[in-house]
């Protein structure tokens, strides 16, 4: 159990249109939701936290009108990158947690995404 | 600024020997210290985690061991498997939320 699916695996885009990833937890609830980015041989850095319900906190940094956060349902959480330029390509992936402190955190398989 | 420093970067280990990799922190809000392997192009599967009340935990051929006072943790993988080529990261929790170290890429050769 405690599978998480992101769509799509991989995607490619001009600059200047955006691109909506989803997070989904298929075999439980998530009340909350984690957005990390990685880059190429880098470590995993939290862009945001999501929470069914209510606004997105984001991480010092992260622009929040470009990198759009809904958690509709508490098995949905959707990135919107808005407005994608090169700079915004990285491997975008998604936690989502069970059981209420933030420790079993099952990650998703991630988001290649590349911005021409 | 990463709050979790790990080392080494790399590391290469022959089939059977024993892999260590070493992570230490500042912040003495951490409350829970977990393990992740990633594959390319994957994403991070938790492997083995410990609280600051412990000093060592064991799960199979994966080991962490923890000192609170110095404020170091470390994981070990005994016996060694070319299927444990991967990049680890430590982490370190606090208030719901992760901090990631650099990471650490293991190769095993046969």
């Amino acid at each position: 159990g405690a599978v998480v699916s992101q769509h799509p695996s991989w995607v490619i885009c001009k600059s200047g249109t955006s691109v909506k990833i989803e997070c989904r937890s298929l075999d439980f609830q998530a009340t909350t939701m984690f957005w990390y980015r990685q880059f190429p041989k880098q470590s995993l850095m939290l862009m945001a936290t999501s929470n069914e319900g209510s606004k997105a906190t984001y991480e010092q940094g992260v622009e929040k009108d470009k990198f759009l956060i809904n958690h509709a349902s508490l098995t949905l959480s959707t990135l919107t990158v808005t407005s994608a330029h090169p700079e915004d390509s990285s491997f975008y992936i998604c936690s989502a947690e069970r059981g209420g402190a933030g420790e079993t955190q099952y990650f998703g398989p991630g988001t290649r995404l590349l911005v021409l | 600024q990463q709050q979790v420093k790990q080392s080494p970067q790399s590391l290469i280990v022959q089939k059977g020997g024993i892999s260590i990799i070493n992570c230490a922190y500042e912040n003495t809000a951490f409350d829970y210290f977990p393990w992740y392997q990633q594959f390319p192009g994957k994403g991070p599967a938790l492997l083995i985690a410990i609280r600051p009340d412990v000093s060592e935990k064991k799960e199979g051929r994966f080991t962490i061991s923890f000192n609170k006072s110095a404020k170091q943790f470390s994981l070990h993988i005994m016996d060694s498997q070319p299927g444990d080529s991967a990049t680890y990261f430590c982490a370190a929790l606090n208030d719901y939320k992760l901090s990631f170290g650099a990471g650490t890429t293991v190769t095993v050769r046969a």
